[in-house]
């Protein structure tokens, strides 16, 4: 079957380090991986996007790895700030089944002061 | 200002009585879709359209209809809704590409007694 996990519920760290996050899929053949920002109660916001053919994606604090092979996704957060609290989701937009972004249950990142 | 637009933000109905969820944007994509977000199994996709008249089901559509007359709106139907369709309902939108990701709309908060 199909399955789209990310490593952990839960990641708390200490401000100022590097936070990462995992995400790992199986029976996909993905087009694209999505990297997206959610706070509670609000929409997902889009962080950044990575094709099949491309192996690392930076954008400022951000930087996103891709490997086809383990198919896994691996998205750093570099000199973490407290207002990069959120729950982080990962998402497939995927060639299974039509143009379907299909989503990871998301990681909830707590930075501490 | 970019955006995807969903009416109402909130509601509370009754089982049985026929609603309809907006969703416009405004950035002429050509891709649409709706999710729902219930606590422990994360967003699903309910419809997504790749284009006018162009519609198809997502991972949970029972219980649920679109249409897609125009490019910028999306409009999400409960025939009958049901109290198991108390959820958080989003809709999204995205380029033909989606070199620049999903945008999501700030979200509806539907409630079935």
């Amino acid at each position: 079957s199909q399955k789209i996990e990310q490593n952990s519920e839960a990641l708390n760290i200490q401000e100022g380090k590097t936070a990462t996050l995992t995400c790992n899929y199986t029976n996909y053949s993905p087009a694209y991986l999505q990297w997206y920002r959610q706070d509670p109660g609000r929409g997902p916001v889009f962080l950044l996007l990575i094709r099949e053919n491309e192996k690392e994606k930076r954008k400022e604090r951000l930087k996103v790895t891709f490997d086809t092979t383990l198919k896994q996704s691996l998205f750093h957060i570099t000199a973490s700030q407290p207002a990069d609290s959120a729950t982080y989701l990962c998402a497939l937009d995927h060639n299974n089944a039509g143009n379907m972004l299909t989503f990871g249950g998301g990681t909830r990142l707590m930075v501490k002061p | 200002e970019a955006q995807v637009t969903q009416n109402p933000r909130y509601l509370i109905t009754v089982t049985g009585k026929k609603l309809t969820v907006t969703c416009s944007q405004n950035m002429n994509h050509e891709y649409m879709s709706w999710y729902r977000q219930d606590p422990g199994l994360g967003l699903r996709q309910i419809y997504y359209s790749m284009n006018v008249e162009v519609t198809d089901k997502g991972d949970v559509p029972e219980g649920y209809k679109v249409s897609r007359k125009e490019k910028r709106n999306f409009p999400l139907i409960l025939e009958s809704p049901s109290p198991n369709q108390t959820s958080l309902y989003f809709c999204a939108s995205s380029r033909r590409d989606r070199a620049d990701g999903y945008t999501f709309g700030s979200g509806t908060r539907l409630t079935v007694v």
